[in-house]
């Protein structure tokens, strides 16, 4: 029963465009959320995180949205750059523990 | 300040065998977890350590392993392997437990059961 959901498993985007990378969750209890970065052959990367009492988080060209009401969050990539190309995983605090979703894999093209 | 650090970063093994991945935190690092990453799967919690006691245990059989030592190195074990554990799994270290922890991982360990 997967708590974290990222239903597109690929997304590809031009250089500069914005990309929107999209999860749902399903336990509302569910109050911190993060979204991890991963290269091949590396350990994932923190990137963002937000609290259930805000509903926008800014860190430089990234910005995570949460919709507590539709359990669901997403993270805005402005502008997208190539290095940018990557597996993104949301992730909710548990809080012990980590749940994740499933992964996007990112393309940003020239 | 180093980061987590995993070894070995490959490793095969032919089924039944045993195996034990290590985990050295960033230093001062009293919380360590473990993940199982496996294509189409995500990122699976095995488990988490804090200050050498197992506080949280995801849903895996008994084969899997773990314990933390007093200088918050970890290990987990592997017992009677099979070819489903093929897995990249991951160690991740955090300061603290709880909420607005974030979580630093290592470069993880490819373990392949032929």
């Amino acid at each position: 029963d997967q708590q974290v959901k990222q239903n597109s498993p690929s997304l590809s985007v031009q250089e500069g465009r914005i990309s929107i990378l999209n999860c749902d969750y399903t336990n509302s209890m569910f109050d911190y959320f993060l979204w991890y970065k991963k290269y091949p052959a590396e350990g994932p990367t923190f990137l963002i995180s937000i609290s259930s009492i805000k509903d926008k988080n800014e860190d430089g060209r990234f910005t995570v949205f949460l919709n507590k009401s539709a359990k669901h969050l997403s993270l805005h990539i402005v502008p997208s750059q190539p290095g940018d190309s990557a597996v993104y995983f949301c992730a909710a605090s548990d809080p012990d523990k980590l749940i994740f979703g499933t992964g996007t894999r990112l393309q940003v093209f020239p | 300040k180093a980061g987590v650090t995993q070894t070995p970063r490959y490793l095969i093994k032919t089924r039944g065998q045993q195996v034990t991945l290590s985990c050295s935190p960033i230093s001062g690092h009293r919380s360590v977890s473990w993940y199982q990453q496996t294509p189409g799967q995500g990122l699976q919690f095995l488990f988490e350590y804090f200050s050498e006691t197992q506080r949280n245990k995801g849903n895996f059989p008994g084969r899997f392993s773990g314990r933390q030592f007093s200088n918050s190195r970890s290990e987990m074990n592997v017992s009677t392997l099979e070819l489903g554990d093929s897995a990249l799994y991951l160690c991740a270290s955090s300061s603290t437990l709880g909420q607005g922890t974030e979580a630093f991982f290592g470069q993880g360990t490819r373990l392949t059961v032929v």
